[in-house]
């Protein structure tokens, strides 16, 4: 199974912020990386679809990116409803894997 | 408007058998596939498998030997079976859809339910 590295676990942040996640592929998944919000109790939204589209809807502070194997999403200028876990997914290949997930907290 | 929700038990005793079921609406089983997905309590994500527009299934290899999926489609309705249930099967299970040809992949999802195994 192709395993997606996520980084970091975890990261404190303060509103306006620039805040980047990435993951990293184990192999090559080309564009086929979504990105996920998941708040609590809620089910995961797709945020990022094909590594750089943006979904329907999502502020427009936030993007998708991929260099080589490494695919990250940047929340520029961070508000308070972003304060999320994030979730990264691969579906190049089967079976789909997820990233282990970020959270994110306010100082 | 394009709906999935997810039904069953809340408790389910070790050892036993966990149905649940996909109700969808808004869009049709034999153009998309819906995907099933759990998630343990506080931990990440995980696939577990799907039901192809075609009537076709795939599975976690991890959990093949205990997982079925079938559909009704008459009723707009994707099940999922998973029996030998452990304690570590705690969690909140999902529903989610992709079109055919991954197009798009998981855009929208049930409510979740949330499932405890214990005795």
């Amino acid at each position: 199974d192709i395993q997606m590295t996520q980084s970091p676990s975890s990261m404190s942040v303060s509103l306006g912020d620039t805040v980047t996640i990435t993951c990293r592929a184990s192999q090559d998944v080309g564009i086929y990386v979504n990105w996920f919000q998941q708040k609590p109790g809620k089910s995961p939204r797709r945020m990022i679809y094909r590594a750089t589209n943006l979904a329907d809807g999502v502020p427009s502070r936030f993007s998708g990116s991929r260099s080589g194997s490494d695919y990250s999403l940047t929340i520029s200028s961070l508000e308070s409803e972003d304060v999320a876990d994030y979730h990264c997914l691969q579906y190049d290949e089967y079976p789909p894997t997820f990233g282990a997930g970020t959270k994110l907290e306010l100082k | 408007q394009v709906q999935l929700k997810e039904s069953g038990p809340g408790l389910v005793q070790p050892s036993q058998t966990l149905s649940l079921t996909c109700t969808v609406s808004g869009f049709s089983l034999t153009s998309y596939n819906v995907h099933w997905v759990r998630q343990p309590p506080g931990k990440g994500l995980e696939w577990m498998g799907r039901m192809r527009y075609n009537g076709d299934t795939s599975y976690n290899s991890a959990l093949k030997s205990r997982l079925s999926i079938s559909r009704d489609t008459s009723k707009n309705q994707v099940f999922l079976k998973m029996n030998s249930l452990q304690t570590d099967d705690t969690g909140t299970y999902y529903c989610t859809r992709a079109g055919r040809w991954t197009i798009p992949f998981f855009d929208y999802w049930g409510q979740g339910v949330m499932v405890t195994v214990s005795s």
